[in-house]
């Protein structure tokens, strides 16, 4: 099945650091893939997404451009803020067979940014 | 505007109850989806209904059960509530099946 693989945190910079969070997956298909970010105590947010190889999605500074070749899309941001502290969590969906799957989550990574 | 509510926000009963979480979408949406997170954060789908049709991942109990009204409201009903079941429960909604997802606040539900 579907899988998606993230770096174990949590992830400690300072602020105005540059940010990688690498995320890998696994599908069977062409997955559309994407990153959410959860802020303490508060529901999913769609950060940024990208439905097809050597597509780049960008929001609010973070960017992450999926590779196929690789199957990977690594988020990224050149300089973090202490508001960017929360859980960020890479996602796909596949998007085949018609039946709903929903999302399929990696196991999120904490990036706490200290002043 | 709240896009996907749910209620309530925080939860608390005993083993062994009955209870009902609320969710309702205001976007229009085709499909809506249940979702739990487990204490390590974990997210894990539990049920996708998509014109009236139920999609449930196998390893969620039977006492879990989506009631959908209409399309703009996705219920989870949960029958004889284990400590196990403690965890944040989220709804979604997405304008098509398998298109990116909108999410609601949560339910943080605590079976003592």
């Amino acid at each position: 099945g579907d899988s998606v693989t993230q770096m174990e945190g949590p992830v400690t910079l300072s602020e105005e650091a540059f940010l990688t969070i690498n995320c890998t997956y696994t599908a069977t298909g062409y997955p559309s893939l994407f990153w959410y970010v959860q802020y303490p105590g508060e529901g999913l947010q769609l950060l940024l997404k990208a439905t097809k190889a050597d597509d780049k999605g960008s929001n609010k500074g973070f960017e992450a451009t999926y590779r196929k070749e690789t199957t990977s899309f690594h988020l990224e941001k050149g300089s973090v803020q202490v508001s960017d502290s929360a859980v960020y969590f890479c996602a796909l969906t596949e998007g085949t067979g018609g039946g709903a799957d929903g999302l399929t989550f990696g196991k999120g990574t904490h990036l706490i940014i200290q002043p | 505007d709240t896009a996907v509510s749910q209620t309530p926000k925080y939860l608390v009963t005993q083993m062994g109850n009955d209870k009902s979480i609320k969710c309702e979408q205001n976007l229009g949406h085709d499909t809506m989806y249940w979702y739990k997170q487990d204490s390590k954060k974990f997210l894990k789908i539990m049920f996708s209904y998509n014109n009236k049709e139920l999609i449930i991942n196998e390893t969620v109990p039977n006492r879990f059960s989506p009631k959908s009204p209409d399309k703009a409201h996705l219920n989870l009903h949960i029958n004889s509530l284990e400590l196990g079941d403690s965890a944040v429960y989220f709804c979604a909604s997405s304008q098509v099946a398998n298109t990116e997802a909108f999410f609601g606040q949560g339910t943080r539900l605590t079976v003592v």
